[in-house]
């Protein structure tokens, strides 16, 4: 298995810009998670879907956010407009079920100048 | 809500053990986990406990839970350079079959010669 996979790895955007960041979860995972890591606050979950439904956004900073995940294999993270204090790393995770790990991409780095 | 902490730093001679503990506020936590990260890469699962366990060995890592003292351990055996990294303990309720991880803030482990 390719594991979670993000894209891009990198994204540097101007501030005002729309910014979409991509994740396609391990196939038969039905839980997936968006976490944004930076030096101030750590890990923070942003949103999570359970079976391609959203669960708990209350992570999500504000209505700049939006997440959707229109199937089993591919989910979104929008921000528009972007800001500079957006600038961090993007985690995608997903797991299946209780009892089980979370496995992690390797993330996007974002940063809007 | 949830608080999960961890101290920040820890730096031990490489072959020494080394121990990176956590403490969390949840009494409902079920599983408990331990996460690395590597300069620039993602998080990478290590290992995870179930509540109503009190000790788990994989390898060179050794896990102690004590649910009264709501406090987690990781033991890394003959730590070597490869060991240094970030190590993130993180917890989930467990109720639902999508709950959400909390993570703590994370110790850095650095491994000198």
């Amino acid at each position: 298995d390719a594991g979670v996979i993000q894209s891009p790895r990198h994204e540097v955007t101007e501030m005002g810009q729309e910014v979409t960041l991509r994740c396609k979860p391990i196939s038969g995972h039905n839980s997936l998670f968006w976490y944004r890591q930076t030096m101030m606050r750590g890990l923070e979950l942003l949103i999570y879907f359970n079976n391609n439904v959203p669960i708990d956004d209350s992570g999500m900073p504000e209505d700049r956010f939006s997440a959707k995940m229109p199937n089993a294999s591919f989910s979104t993270l929008k921000i528009q407009p972007s800001e500079p204090r957006d600038s961090a790393v993007y985690f995608c995770a997903s797991k299946i079920g209780q009892g089980s790990g979370y496995t992690f991409g390797s993330g996007t780095r974002l940063t809007v100048v | 809500g949830e608080d999960v902490e961890q101290s920040l730093f820890l730096s031990v001679r490489e072959g020494d053990s080394s121990v990176i503990n956590c403490t969390y506020t949840d009494s409902s936590s079920t599983y408990l986990y331990w996460y690395k990260q590597e300069p620039g890469a993602g998080l990478q699962l290590l290992t995870y406990i179930f509540s109503n366990m009190d000790m788990k060995q994989d390898q060179r890592l050794t896990v102690l839970l004590n649910k009264k003292d709501k406090h987690l351990s990781l033991r890394i055996a003959d730590t070597q350079t490869g060991d240094s990294a970030i190590y993130f303990c993180a917890e989930t309720p467990g109720t639902g079959t999508a709950s959400k991880l909390t993570f703590g803030t994370g110790t850095r482990l650095q491994v000198t010669l």
